[in-house]
């Protein structure tokens, strides 16, 4: 069952732009990451924001988290066509044990023109 | 550095055939998963396990198993592959004593079935 929905689905900015995608989600979480993914390849993990935290930053990576909208944002400032990939949301539960797992959303597909 | 590797790239099989899937983590996590991916879809979870030769089903377990004979290596099985199963499959380790539960993934296999 899919727990994290990004939004859009797609998204095409030029290079220099920023680019925020949104994720939203159901139940409690312990965090939420973020994934990049380049065409034909694994994931990759870019950032966590834990559930008593509403602002991290990496680089040119900003991420909020709003868990009383259970709502997350991800903008990428001054984006290169490097960037172009495709990015998912993960979640992980409240209570994590042994056997849990994160939740991953569809993925937005960024394009990044030259 | 972490690594999670996957026995081939790319692979094509007849319908019918039994078609094993072999991932291998160099981290000593506790957790390894199988994940499909599917345009639109998203990643969806097969199996997973937290442990040797203890697995459980994710969300789209029919037509596959699994083996976890040893802590490092973790093996997707398609006992009669049908060509509904073509798609691209991920592994992911992630380690329990991690409050975060990252998941780091392989390159995928992109499985063709004729």
């Amino acid at each position: 069952s899919q727990q994290g929905e990004e939004d859009p689905q797609a998204l095409s900015i030029q290079e220099g732009e920023n680019a925020t995608m949104n994720c939203s989600y159901k139940t409690s979480i312990n965090n939420l990451q973020w994934y990049r993914q380049n065409s034909g390849r694994g994931l990759v993990h870019l950032i966590l924001i834990r559930s008593n935290e509403r602002e991290k930053h990496s680089g040119r990576l900003r991420v909020t988290l709003d868990t009383s909208k259970k709502s997350s944002s991800l903008l990428i400032t001054a984006s290169r066509a490097a960037d172009t990939a495709s990015y998912f949301c993960a979640t992980a539960p409240w209570i994590m044990g042994a056997n849990s797992k994160l939740t991953f959303g569809k993925g937005i597909t960024l394009s990044v023109r030259p | 550095d972490v690594k999670v590797t996957q026995s081939s790239r790319y692979l094509v099989k007849r319908t019918g055939e039994k078609v094993f899937l072999e991932c291998v983590q160099d981290m000593d996590h506790e957790n390894m998963f199988w994940y499909r991916q599917d345009p639109g879809l998203g990643l969806r979870l097969i199996y997973f396990s937290y442990d040797v030769k203890m697995k459980e089903k994710g969300d789209i377990p029919e037509g596959y198993s699994v083996s976890r004979e040893k802590k490092e290596r973790f093996s997707l099985i398609l006992e009669s592959a049908s060509t509904n199963q073509t798609s691209m499959y991920l592994c992911a380790s992630s380690f329990v004593g991690s409050v975060s539960y990252e998941q780091y993934f392989g390159p995928g296999t992109r499985l063709t079935v004729t």
